[in-house]
């Protein structure tokens, strides 16, 4: 079974600084995906980033990009110049690829300080 | 293209009583998830519909259960309400099952207040 741990419930960020949310995992699975899922308070979950562990390139996505340490088992997220609607909560999740269930961790809130 | 919608948005029930959740997943979509989400144990996979069929399933009681239809259009059912069914349930659907490499999209979810 994969688990996915995300130690930090909260951060905080001044506007236009950046921030890093921390994300490990453990499988056995060699290949596998992962992502980080944002849900603002209006509660809609959206997809901020993938990652493919074959991938040795960190995907990047605008002000987002992630460290994946595949030997490590960690994933973690960066935001660049944080904007007031990066507030959310922000989930790290991992798929095997087999199917489409997703396990995430507990989740961090990330609230923006203008 | 319409999102992924799930009716009713909010509702309150009491212990005992059951439950029926409806999830229309976007134009196209077979797969439907369903998660729970708490404040204590986070989001929890409950189960997953391709093409009418369970193709993965929680750990969950057998209180919960869930169905789609032809139209790909998913319900879950909660029956003997508990406390602890209080949970914010979130549908989510993606193109294909099998070789998942995408992403998942959510609804709003249902808001479960159990008194």
């Amino acid at each position: 079974a994969q688990t996915v741990t995300q130690s930090q419930p909260e951060m905080s960020v001044q506007e236009a600084e950046t921030v890093t949310l921390s994300c490990t995992y453990d499988t056995s699975e060699s290949d596998y995906y992962l992502f980080w899922y944002k849900q603002p308070p209006s509660r809609q979950m959206i997809l901020v980033i993938r990652q493919e562990a074959y991938k040795q390139q960190n995907a990047t996505e605008n002000r987002f990009s992630v460290n994946f340490q595949k030997a490590a088992k960690s994933f973690s997220l960066k935001i660049s110049d944080s904007q007031l609607g990066d507030a959310a909560m922000y989930f790290c999740a991992f798929n095997t690829g087999a199917n489409s269930k997703l396990t995430f961790g507990k989740g961090i809130t990330l609230s923006v300080r203008p | 293209k319409a999102g992924v919608t799930q009716t009713p948005r909010y509702l309150i029930k009491t212990r005992g009583q059951q439950v029926t959740l409806s999830c229309s997943p976007i134009s196209g979509h077979r797969s439907v998830s369903w998660y729970q989400q708490t404040p204590g144990q986070g989001l929890q996979f409950l189960f997953e519909y391709f093409s009418e069929t369970q193709r993965n399933k929680g750990n969950f009681p057998g209180r919960f259960s869930g169905r789609q239809f032809s139209n790909s259009r998913s319900e879950m059912n909660v029956s003997t309400l508990e406390l602890g069914d209080s949970a914010l349930y979130l549908c989510a659907s993606s193109l294909v099952a099998g070789q998942f490499t995408g992403e998942l999209f959510f609804g709003e979810g249902s808001r479960l207040t159990v008194l």
